[in-house]
Order: C-alpha cells, then structure tokens, then sequence
C-alpha cells in the first residue's frame, strides 16, 4: 500500500536556523503531495502542496519540491522563527483514492528557540 | 467565519458508555471525514462521506459509526468506547472529492476511554 515516511523529532532550532524536514514516499502510480502544519491545540492546515513531478509548492517562506526520482518532498524553511514551532505532517493523496484518503507520514514536531 | 467545529474538544469516558462527538461545517462543503491521530502514526482516516446519506469505511472504522443526515453535520459515534480508542480525533471537509481539493480541519476532540 501507500505510505510516507519522516524524519523523527523533535526538531530543536535556534531562530533564523536553516530547517530541513526528509518526507519520503511509497505509492503505486503518482499521487499529489501535501505538506499540513498543526500548531498547538489546533487542528491541521495545509502549509503547501504539489500536484506533479518538479512542482515546487511554497508558503509562508517553506517550500518543497515533488521530486518523482528519488519519491521525496522534503520541506525546507531558510530562516525560521519561533513562530514557526508546530507539528509538520507529510502527507499523499492518489487520484482515485477511496474516500478521497490522505496518507500521513508519523509527523515531525519543530521547536524553535529564541 | 469558514470553519470545522468539533464538540468537545476534551472527553474523559468510562468503557462502554456511549458517546458522540459532533462535528459541524459552514462552508457547503460536500466531502467530511474522522481521522485519528496517535503518536507515531499519523492521522489515520476512521470513515468518510461524499454526500448526505452517503458513507463509507476508512483504514481504522472498527468501534466506531458516522451518520451524514444533514451537509453540514457529521457525527462520530462510539457505541461502546473502549481503551484503545483513546485518540486525538479530527473532523475534516473539502468542497468537493476531487483529490485536489484541500481539505479543512477542525480542532481536535482528545478523547481518553478508562
């Protein structure tokens, strides 16, 4: 079946630090891939997405690249803040997939200190 | 203001005491679905809907029941709660099923059965 795998955290940054969160996936034909964000005591929110091989999704100064090659969409941020400190979840979506399901990686929770 | 309201956001139960967790939506979206979330695994899809009166099973429905009555409202059932159904539970809709459709959540309803 299809599944994403990431990086385990949690992620400890210092503000204005480089972040780099590793989303791999397995699936059986090419699926849209998301990047959802849940910051504390709220529900999830799409961050970015791609739809396509080479698509770089990007928002709020995080991008992410579906690169079909290597299965990966890792997420990237150039300089973070504390802001920023949330639970980041890798996700795939198939065209025809049952109940329109989204696949979600185990999530990757960023802490970012001042 | 467009939202997912999900009602309570904290249950404590006993095993075996039926509950409900509501969950209601003010967009006119088409699409609702329960996932649960647990730590390492994501957020795993419980049951969805497509329209009124039309459900189905998810990757996890075992012990639990949806109604879809009404657009707006899709209640998640518990006839009989148990231990292993302590979760964070997310109530999410879409506009429509194509699988580009982002989807909205609501903020979580952490559910602990005794």
């Amino acid at each position: 079946g299809n599944s994403v795998t990431q990086m385990e955290g949690p992620v400890t940054l210092s503000e204005e630090a480089f972040l780099t969160i590793n989303c791999t996936y397995t699936a059986t034909g090419y699926p849209s891939l998301f990047w959802y964000v849940q910051y504390p005591g709220e529900g999830l929110q799409l961050l970015l997405k791609a739809t396509k091989a080479d698509d770089k999704g990007s928002n709020k100064g995080f991008e992410a690249t579906y690169r079909k090659e290597t299965t990966s969409f890792h997420l990237e941020k150039g300089s973070v803040q504390v802001s920023d400190s949330a639970v980041y979840f890798c996700a795939l979506r198939m065209i025809k997939a049952a109940g329109n399901k989204l696949t979600f990686g185990g999530g990757t929770r960023v802490l970012v200190k001042p | 203001e467009a939202q997912v309201t999900q009602n309570p956001r904290y249950l404590i139960t006993v095993t075996g005491k039926k509950l409900t967790v509501t969950c209601s939506q003010n967009m006119n979206h088409e699409y609702m679905s329960w996932y649960r979330q647990d730590p390492g695994l994501g957020l795993r899809q419980i049951y969805y809907s497509m329209n009124v009166e039309v459900t189905d099973k998810g990757d996890v429905p075992e012990g639990y029941k949806v109604s879809r009555k009404e657009k707006r409202n899709f209640p998640l059932i518990l006839e009989s709660p148990s231990p292993n159904q302590t979760s964070l539970y997310f109530c999410a809709s879409s506009i429509g099923t194509n699988y580009n459709s982002p989807l909205h959540f609501g903020n979580g309803t952490r559910l602990t059965v005794t």
